[in-house]
């Protein structure tokens, strides 16, 4: 079974332009997750997807990142304009269908690493 | 506010050591626990999944606990290989949220 594909792996940009990341799920996953990791620290959600609606953003910086899915399968996160602070790992995950009283079992992608100078 | 705390930051072992990996959550009210493995520039994978109603989970080598009531969960180790070098995140999922909340990780370093 295929597992989450992200492209590209590596990204490297100047401060003020943009980046954008693309990932697809695990074939029949219909929740989709971007995450962002800075090293040394755990990931921290961006958003959540359940098909092609938006489940949770609340920790997206929506004055600069945004992200689709517009179709139920495949995602992008952009970045414009980016800052130093961008730089980290954006990682993909997904999992089958929200239950009803959580997420299900993730599962990720080898992740986009972003070094903004 | 959620929260995951995961000690040891580090450890070192000589191969073929048994050895426990600690995590503590602040939600008792949780739906599930999940451990996952990180190695260097490569995503996470996915180690252990203990539900709620469960109070471990093994698969090889490695047993997984969770305490509810404690807001904690044991990631065990047994014969440790220098394979088995990584990170080791641990993340949780509380009830009636659908975000995971990860801990920043014990990097484990089995040494030949």
């Amino acid at each position: 079974e295929a597992g989450v594909a992200q492209s590209p792996r590596y990204k490297i940009i100047e401060k003020r332009q943009s980046v954008a990341f693309w990932c697809n799920p695990i074939s029949g996953h219909a929740t989709l997750y971007w995450y962002q990791q800075i090293l040394g620290q755990g990931p921290k959600l961006l958003i959540q997807f359940q098909n092609n609606g938006v489940v949770d953003d609340s920790q997206l910086p929506k004055d600069r990142f945004s992200a689709e899915r517009l179709k139920g399968v495949d995602s992008t996160l952009k970045i414009q304009p980016a800052k130093l602070e961008d730089s980290a790992v954006y990682l993909c995950a997904s999992s089958l269908a929200l239950m009803a009283g959580g997420t299900g079992e993730l599962f990720f992608g080898e992740g986009s690493r972003l070094t903004v100078l | 506010k959620q929260e995951v705390t995961q000690i040891p930051a580090a450890l070192s072992v000589p191969e073929g050591e048994n050895l426990v990996l600690n995590c503590s959550f602040t939600d008792s009210a949780i739906y599930n626990l999940q451990w996952f493995r990180q190695d260097p520039g490569k995503g996470l994978t996915s180690l252990l999944l203990i539900q709620s109603s469960q109070r471990e989970q093994t698969s090889g080598r490695l047993n997984a606990s969770l305490d509810k009531s404690s807001g904690r969960s044991t990631l065990y180790i047994a014969a440790s290989q220098p394979g088995d070098s990584a990170t080791y995140l641990c993340a949780y999922s509380g009830a009636g949220s659908y975000q995971l909340t990860f801990g920043k990780g014990t990097k484990l370093s089995v040494i030949p």
